[in-house]
């Protein structure tokens, strides 16, 4: 079945850079999707990756795929304090409807 | 505009009580879902809607009805809920729902934050 699979806490210092790590299992996955949450909100997409690109990269965040070990990770560079919110990996099946199974979220902490 | 929007922000209901929670959008988006989100966990998916047709349910207990009246608007019925069922509750949407490219990127709204006393 799907899985998708996280770590579940980070701490960075503001100004260094983040790495969020992400595997999943269905090899089929279309796209994969990295999305933030913080305290009391809903969850803001912030970036997605095709499954077959290798990286993708928006201002400060870069996203690589590995698709022969499924690894899917999101690095954020010059981490600033309002970047501490968790983070979702989630993966999008390659048949039938295309829900979303998403991983249990990494708390990202940055501290001044 | 890639915004979904959620009423009220905030709910609070007994357990005998009829209260309903609003989503809309106006992107055009074709498929709109309702997730349930306990404190700590990712979103699980409860209800898919594609050309306002009921698409998916995910075994989800009949006091929550879902209802969609148009294409932008997605409503969820509350009644008899249980304690257990405080939690957030996300509404998104996406162009499509079956597989399709970037159409099925799911864009979600602020929550509905709802207590059950």
């Amino acid at each position: 079945g799907e899985d998708v699979e996280q770590s579940l806490f980070l701490s960075v210092r503001e100004g260094d850079s983040s790495v969020i790590n992400c595997t999943y299992t269905d090899s089929s996955s279309t796209y994969l999707y990295w999305y933030k949450q913080e305290p009391g909100a809903g969850l803001q997409l912030l970036t997605y990756i095709f499954s077959n690109m290798d990286m993708k990269q928006d201002q400060r965040l870069t996203v690589l795929l590995n698709k022969k070990d499924k690894h899917l990770s999101l690095r954020i560079a010059d981490t600033q304090t309002g970047d501490s919110a968790i983070y979702f990996c989630a993966e999008s099946p390659n048949s039938g409807y295309s829900t979303l199974t998403f991983g249990k979220g990494t708390m990202l902490l940055v501290s001044p | 505009d890639t915004e979904v929007t959620q009423t009220p922000k905030h709910l609070v209901m007994g357990m005998t009580n009829k209260k309903s929670l609003k989503c809309e959008q106006h992107m055009g988006h074709r498929a709109m879902y309702w997730y349930k989100q306990k404190a700590k966990k990712p979103p699980e998916l409860m209800f898919v809607y594609s050309y306002e047709k009921l698409s998916i349910n995910e075994s989800v207990p009949s006091r929550f009805s879902p209802e969609c009246p148009n294409s932008s608007l997605l409503n969820l019925h509350l009644h008899a809920l249980q304690p257990e069922d405080s939690a957030l509750y996300l509404c998104a949407s996406s162009q499509e729902v079956v597989l399709g490219g970037e159409g099925v990127t799911q864009f979600f709204g602020p929550g509905t934050r709802l207590t059950v006393l």
